[in-house]
């Protein structure tokens, strides 16, 4: 199972919106409303910020949202935040009945 | 509140195994499923499999097939990973992730603390 394919970096001004894109295939990310995103600060856990692709689990700000078109995933960051610099990996179920990840993010706040 | 604490640090030599483990609290660990995740120092999270804790089904990456068991000890509400025939290449953070309750793409939500694996002559 390749990773699912992601920009190596996206960064933006404070206040911005960004958006991160998740490429699969029709056997995961497009097969499937599984579709979640992480967020990684160094050295931590990474932490549940979108699931079943655009649901927000609670506690997590609704700057974050997303989408789905096809066979790609978005994330997009609105009102970009300086504690937002830190790593996005999406996620996929697949039809093997296993899970992918994504290639990984670094986004930046200029 | 949902937490996962796993067990420390490992420095293992290569051709030998390592066990991992995650103790669960806070949920019932029954109606769980338990995943691996693991990440190499800067690279990506790969994931490696996971477990249906009430049936004790697995299902595994084919990347770690041959070399990795996933079990649960349901006494203790423990999960452990496995992983044999160490090379160098396998040294990384490992993190266990529960899935709450168990479903089909169900997600990663809580996350242990992670462990981190060393394998060096």
């Amino acid at each position: 199972q390749s990773a699912l394919t992601q920009p190596a970096s996206v960064s933006g001004s404070p206040g911005q919106s960004i958006t991160i894109s998740c490429t699969g295939t029709s056997s995961d990310v497009g097969g499937y409303n599984y579709v979640s995103w992480y967020q990684q600060h160094p050295g931590k856990a990474p932490k549940l910020i979108i699931y079943d692709v655009g649901n927000r689990p609670s506690g997590v700000s609704n700057r974050f949202s997303g989408s789905k078109s096809g066979n790609t995933a978005s994330l997009t960051i609105s009102g970009l935040q300086a504690e937002d610099e830190a790593d996005y990996y999406c996620s996929s179920y697949t039809s093997s009945s296993t899970y992918v990840f994504g290639t990984g993010t670094k986004v930046t706040v200029l | 509140q949902m937490q996962l604490v796993q067990s420390g640090p490992e420095v293992k030599k290569p051709g030998t195994s390592v066990k991992v483990s995650c103790k669960a609290s806070g949920f019932t660990f029954t109606s769980s499923a338990m995943q691996w995740v693991r990440q190499a120092r800067g690279q990506r999270l790969e994931w490696i499999g996971w477990i249906v804790v009430g049936s004790g089904n697995t299902n595994y990456a084919q990347k770690f097939q041959e070399r990795v068991t996933i079990t649960r000890d349901m006494s203790t509400s423990t999960a452990h990973m496995e992983l044999s025939s160490l090379r160098s290449e396998d040294t990384a953070v490992y993190y266990c992730a529960a899935v709450v309750p168990a479903a089909i793409g169900g997600v990663f939500d809580p996350w242990g603390q992670g462990t981190l694996v060393t394998v060096s002559s």
